[in-house]
């Protein structure tokens, strides 16, 4: 079946990376992507990566995928207090009929 | 990118009246439109999937009377909660499906920004 794992917490200092870990089950997943959300707020997509790439950057955020293990993972660097967020990653199956959310990363930034 | 506009933001309304919720494709045509809730601290629960012109899929455990869902046009889905009562308050959100021709040709989801419903 179609199944997306996160933790559910991640707790950073200003100023240092976070790694947000996702993993996902169909194989078929087109693209993998990650979403945030602010408090009372709906989903902002951050990036994607299609799934024959092992990386992709885009400015702070850095999205590494292995494919053989199901897994992706989205780094911030120099990590802000606004990015204090839930962060969700999200799978396609069925060569993108679907899309299937994990339970959401917690990210909380500590001055 | 594509906006996702959800009106209202927030709706207070006493028990037994019934809802609205408007979610719209500001500056793309979505083939596809989708209604989550979403309790305090947790993901998002797919409700119903809704494709233009005809019925929604609702998935398991939603009850399709309680939740309608109307999606006329390409750019414009509503969820009407009816005879709401306390335990439908929730944080309601939709999303569109579509490209946004910014980059890519993926189809993506674009959310709006929610409704929080308070039902007293």
């Amino acid at each position: 079946g179609e199944d997306v794992e996160q933790s559910l917490f991640l707790s950073v200092r200003e100023g240092d990376s976070s790694v947000i870990n996702c993993t996902y089950t169909d194989s078929s997943s087109t693209y993998l992507y990650w979403y945030k959300q602010e408090p009372g707020a709906g989903l902002q997509l951050l990036t994607y990566i299609f799934s024959n790439m092992d990386m992709k950057q885009d400015q702070r955020l850095t999205v590494l995928l292995n494919k053989k293990d199901k897994h992706l993972s989205l780094r911030i660097a120099d990590t802000q207090t606004g990015d204090s967020a839930i962060y969700f990653c999200a799978e396609t199956p069925n060569y993108g009929q679907n899309f299937v959310f994990g339970p959401g990363t917690r990210l909380s930034v500590l001055p | 990118g594509a906006v996702v506009s959800q009106h209202p933001s927030w709706v207070i309304c006493k028990s037994g009246t019934s809802v609205k919720i408007e979610c719209r494709s500001l500056d793309f045509q979505a083939t596809t439109m989708f209604w989550y809730r979403q309790f305090p601290k947790q993901s998002l629960m797919l409700m119903a999937t809704s494709n233009e012109g005809s019925k929604a899929t609702y998935e398991q455990g939603v009850e399709k009377d309680k939740f309608l869902i109307n999606h006329a046009s390409l750019t414009l889905s509503t969820l009407t909660v009816t005879s709401a009562h306390p335990e439908d308050s929730s944080f309601y959100i939709c999303s569109a499906r579509g490209v946004d021709g910014s980059a890519g040709t993926n189809e993506k989801l674009f959310f709006g920004s929610g409704t929080q419903l308070s039902v007293l």
